[in-house]
């Protein structure tokens, strides 16, 4: 089975703090994702990869950034944590692309910044 | 730019019934449409993959159906049991991104069964 862990499933931190996520796969996959998840607004991808050193923007990276230094790691950096990035924080991976891009996500990341 | 619409409301079915969940998008008919259940607190989990020229895909107890001239799925759960209450997200392959890596997703239902 694929598992895909994150570093941390509770974190707080305060206002102006570097806030790092961390995001590891176990299966090989070219794909990496980091979404933010809030009520009412579904799922939202920040920033997404698909090979070592390579990232795209998704839809909402403003305040992020990501390191992809490993095939198997994927790392969501906030530079500096505000009120608003409060958040669940999901990490996915997917294979390349084979016609069937089932996403396998993390247990999820619940931030908190005070 | 697609959007998807899922059912807004909570859907709640008593045990033993049928439970059904409708996806809707409104633009171009993606190649492939997915399913996923999501408990309080945990990540997605991928339930069934269907692709546009499937008309319907089952597993177990779990349905699906796609009609590309209404721009539909439905997502049936029969003998819905109480395990059976989480989220439920429909997504669709993007193919904006290019080889359809980036899924767009719907908001999600929220199933309750009763016992």
């Amino acid at each position: 089975d694929v598992k895909v862990t994150q570093s941390s499933r509770y974190l707080v931190k305060r206002t102006g703090e570097k806030v790092f996520l961390e995001c590891v796969q176990d299966m090989d996959h070219e794909n990496m994702f980091w979404y933010r998840q809030d009520p009412g607004l579904g799922l939202r991808l920040i920033y997404f990869s698909y090979d070592v050193k390579m990232k795209e923007k998704g839809d909402i990276p403003e305040g992020y950034s990501v390191s992809r230094e490993k095939k198997e790691r994927f790392s969501l950096i906030l530079e500096s944590a505000s009120t608003n990035q409060t958040s669940m924080y999901l990490c996915a991976s997917s294979p390349r692309p084979s016609g069937k891009e089932t996403q396998y996500f993390g247990p999820g990341t619940r931030l908190l910044v005070l | 730019s697609q959007k998807i619409e899922q059912n807004s409301e909570a859907l709640n079915i008593q045990e033993g019934k049928t439970a059904t969940l409708t996806c809707n998008y409104t633009n171009y008919s993606p190649a492939y449409l997915q399913w996923y259940r999501q408990d309080p607190g945990r990540g997605p989990v991928f339930l069934l993959l269907i692709r546009e020229n499937e008309k319907e895909k089952r597993k177990e107890r779990l349905k699906v159906t796609f009609d590309t001239t209404l721009k539909q799925s439905l997502f049936h759960i029969t003998a819905s049991q109480p395990a059976d209450s989480a989220t439920y997200l429909c997504a669709l392959g993007d193919p904006n991104a290019g080889n359809n890596r980036k899924l767009i997703w719907g908001l999600g239902t929220s199933l309750a069964v009763n016992p």
